[in-house]
C-alpha cells in the first residue's frame, strides 16, 4: 500500500511568488492535515478536512494560505504571495477515521525556501 | 486546549546504554499520546501510541512508554541504544476523535559508538 506522498520534495521561490505544495494520502482515509514545522521548532498544525470539507482550520497563519481538497481525495496547499517567514517544512498526514485512536500516517514533507 | 513539552532537545547516548526521553503533556480531555521518530529526509514514522487501557506501551524497534497521569508524562524508553536509533524524536498529543495532534518541540537523540 502505497504511503502518503508529497510534491515538490523542495521549492525555493522569491518573496512574491506563489508556490503550491501537493498532498496524495492514502487510499480510503478521509482525513487529511497539513502541518508545518519552522525553523527547527515544534511542528505545528495548519488545518484539518474530512473529506472535501475543511473540518478546522484554525492554523492557517493568515489569508495567503490556501488550501483545497476537491474530492476528498489529493489537497494542495497554495502560498500566495510567499514571505520569508514561511520558509519551513510543510508535512501532510492522512487517518481513517476508526474510533481507534487517530493515527496519522505521514508524508516525507516539502522543504519551501522563500528568498 | 492541548500543550506537548519534551525534556531536551538533544540526548546522547552510548550505544547500548539506556534511551530515555521525556514528554510532558498537558490536555483538557483524555489524551491520546503518540511517539514519532523522522529519520533524515523521511517523513514522520509512528513509533508507539497511547489511546486507553493498558498504560505501558510497547512500539516498534524495542521502544517503550508508559502513559502517567498523575504525572502528565509519556516518556520514552529503550533498554539498549543502537546507532540506528540516532534520529529526531516527537511526542505529540489529540483528543480522542480524528482531531489534530499538537507536538513538542522534537528531541534528537545521538547514539556513540
Amino acid at each position: 500500500e502505497a504511503g502518503v506522498t508529497q510534491f515538490p520534495s523542495h521549492s525555493v521561490i522569491e518573496k512574491g511568488q506563489t508556490v503550491t505544495l501537493r498532498c496524495d494520502p492514502i487510499s480510503g482515509h478521509d482525513n487529511l492535515y497539513w502541518y508545518r514545522r519552522v525553523m527547527g521548532k515544534e511542528i505545528k498544525f495548519l488545518l484539518h478536512f474530512v473529506k472535501e470539507s475543511k473540518q478546522d482550520e484554525s492554523g492557517m497563519p493568515n489569508n495567503r494560505f490556501l488550501a483545497e481538497r476537491t474530492g476528498g481525495t489529493y489537497s494542495t496547499l497554495k502560498v500566495q504571495p510567499a514571505e520569508l517567514e514561511d520558509s519551513g517544512v510543510y508535512f501532510c498526514a492522512s487517518s481513517y477515521t476508526s474510533g481507534k485512536g487517530n493515527e496519522q500516517f505521514f508524508g516525507p514533507g516539502t522543504r519551501l525556501t522563500v528568498l | 486546549a492541548q500543550s506537548v513539552t519534551q525534556l531536551g532537545s538533544h540526548v546522547s547516548v552510548s550505544e547500548g546504554a539506556l534511551v530515555l526521553l521525556r514528554c510532558n503533556y498537558s490536555s483538557s480531555v483524555p489524551p491520546y499520546l503518540f511517539w514519532y521518530v523522522q529519520y533524515p529526509n523521511q517523513g514522520l514514522q509512528l513509533l508507539l501510541k497511547y489511546t486507553t487501557g493498558a498504560t505501558l506501551v510497547k512500539g516498534i524497534n524495542g521502544f517503550e512508554a508508559e502513559f502517567k497521569k498523575s504525572e502528565t508524562s509519556f516518556h520514552l524508553t529503550k533498554p539498549s541504544a543502537h546507532m540506528s536509533d540516532a534520529a529526531e524524536y516527537f511526542c505529540a498529543v489529540s483528543g480522542p476523535n480524528a482531531g489534530k495532534s499538537t507536538f513538542g518541540d522534537g528531541t534528537t537523540l545521538t547514539v556513540k559508538p
